[in-house]
């Protein structure tokens, strides 16, 4: 069954702008995973954060975590044409992994 | 590439055929697994496989049988599966089963006629 959902399911940005995604779930976690699938390809992790973190960076990428609200965020800094893709969080909790619905994100040129 | 295989990568069949989806990893990982995704839908988590060993069957109906002889090969055979079964049919592999994270395969588009 579906544990992260992602909010919002499409967004649309023009180039250069920031992308704000967010991630929500309901039961307790060990880890939280975003990653990024291009259209009808395989899925590639972008950043783990564990349960007892609650920021990482990678490159253009930053993630938060709230474990007292149940949510995640991603931000992508200064988008580009490429990062045109859906993005998904997954949850861990004993070795038990899920996979939300989503997000949809289309950056202009 | 992110070292997971998956052939073939779009497969049309009838509902009376047998077909095989294959996967194999070359990253020397432990853990293996089976997703489907549907248009519009979470991905949907079929099977892992630990060292080999089934760990979850999620609730999968048995026209969908999984074989994994061994930590690199990863197998999906299908029969008299349904239209609805259409979906991007994914593998992917991890060290571990906990806190790792998972290397996806390109997938395999399938289509039931």
């Amino acid at each position: 069954s579906q544990q992260g959902e992602e909010d919002p399911q499409a967004l649309s940005i023009q180039e250069g702008e920031n992308a704000t995604m967010n991630c929500s779930y309901k039961t307790s976690i060990n880890n939280l995973q975003w990653y990024r699938q291009n259209s009808g390809r395989g899925l590639v992790h972008l950043i783990l954060i564990r349960s007892n973190e609650r920021e990482k960076h990678s490159g253009r990428l930053r993630v938060t975590l709230d474990t007292s609200k149940k949510s995640s965020s991603l931000l992508i800094t200064a988008s580009r044409a490429a990062d045109t893709a859906s993005y998904f969080c997954a949850t861990d909790n004993n070795n038990d992994m899920r996979f939300g619905a989503g997000t949809r994100l289309t950056v202009k040129p | 590439e992110t070292g997971v295989t998956q052939t073939p990568r779009h497969l049309v069949m009838g509902m009376t055929n047998k077909k095989s989806l294959k996967c194999e990893q070359h990253l020397g990982h432990n853990a293996m697994y089976w997703y489907k995704q549907s248009a519009k839908k979470p991905l949907e988590l079929m099977f892992v496989y630990n060292f080999k060993e089934q760990t979850e069957n999620n609730s999968v109906p048995s026209r969908f049988s999984p074989e994994c002889p061994n930590s690199s090969h990863l197998f999906l055979h299908l029969h008299t599966l349904q239209p609805e079964d259409s979906a991007l049919y994914l593998c992917a592999s991890s060290q571990a089963l906990a806190g790792n994270e998972q290397f996806f395969g390109p997938g395999t588009r399938l289509t039931v006629l």
